[in-house]
């Protein structure tokens, strides 16, 4: 297994761009996320699916769009990159909590993103 | 709010002796703990969990963690440090806020940095 997959590793962008940050897992997980990290800050959750065609807000979703089309894949979207979205993203996956079974949540490797 | 509060920003030691990085919790209700690591440049990567049973949690590459519910605690710890243990490490609590997908919350992260 290939596990938790990113694309690209690193990108800069202006102010204004849009791009698409993609993530992928071969693990038939069915819940996925978006992590941002920022230094002195920890990770910060700005997006999560708990399944095929079903996504929500995190804490920090403003400027962010995800669609779920499929178990494998959960794209996230920056339409118009600020200076402020500069920072590493971090995808991850886990079987869907369950209660009373806890599971964990495997990583991607990230995204490295610079907004000018 | 579920949370975890790791109390020092950098842990240094010295090659050999043993190593303690800090973690308390805040919580309703039983806690589902998280130590996770990233090695400059990559992903998190797993540790160990805690659910629940025996109060010492043993986990990849030698290290080890304590549940101590009295002290609100789960220090991450390691008797022999090696130089390659250098790394950003952190915590985390699962959200059992439905609004969150059950995502993890993380603590900001302990530099520890192992010297010759």
């Amino acid at each position: 297994n290939a596990g938790v997959t990113q694309t690209p590793k690193f990108q800069v962008l202006k102010t204004g761009q849009s791009m698409t940050l993609q993530c992928a897992q071969d693990m038939n997980h069915e819940y996925m996320s978006w992590y941002r990290q920022d230094p002195g800050m920890g990770l910060r959750l700005i997006h999560y699916s708990v399944g095929a065609g079903i996504t929500d807000q995190g804490e920090v979703p403003n400027g962010y769009n995800v669609s779920r089309s499929t178990t494998e894949d959960f794209p996230l979207r920056l339409l118009s990159a600020a200076p402020s979205q500069t920072s590493v993203y971090f995808c991850a996956s886990s079987r869907k909590w369950s209660g009373g079974t806890q599971e964990t949540q495997y990583f991607g490797p990230g995204t490295r993103l610079l907004v000018l | 709010a579920q949370s975890v509060a790791q109390p020092e920003d950098q842990v240094n030691v010295a090659e050999g002796n043993p190593l303690t990085v800090k973690c308390t919790y805040s919580v309703s209700g039983n806690p589902y703990l998280f130590w996770y690591v990233q090695y400059p440049n990559r992903g998190l990567q797993f540790l160990l969990k805690y659910i629940t049973g025996d109060n010492l949690v043993k986990g990849s590459y030698g290290f080890e963690a304590e549940f101590n519910k009295s002290q609100t605690s789960f220090h991450l710890k390691k008797p022999s440090a090696l130089v390659s243990d250098s790394a950003l490490y952190f915590c985390a609590v699962r959200d059992f806020n439905s609004n969150s997908g059950y995502a993890l919350n993380f603590g900001k992260g302990t530099s520890l940095l192992v010297t010759p």
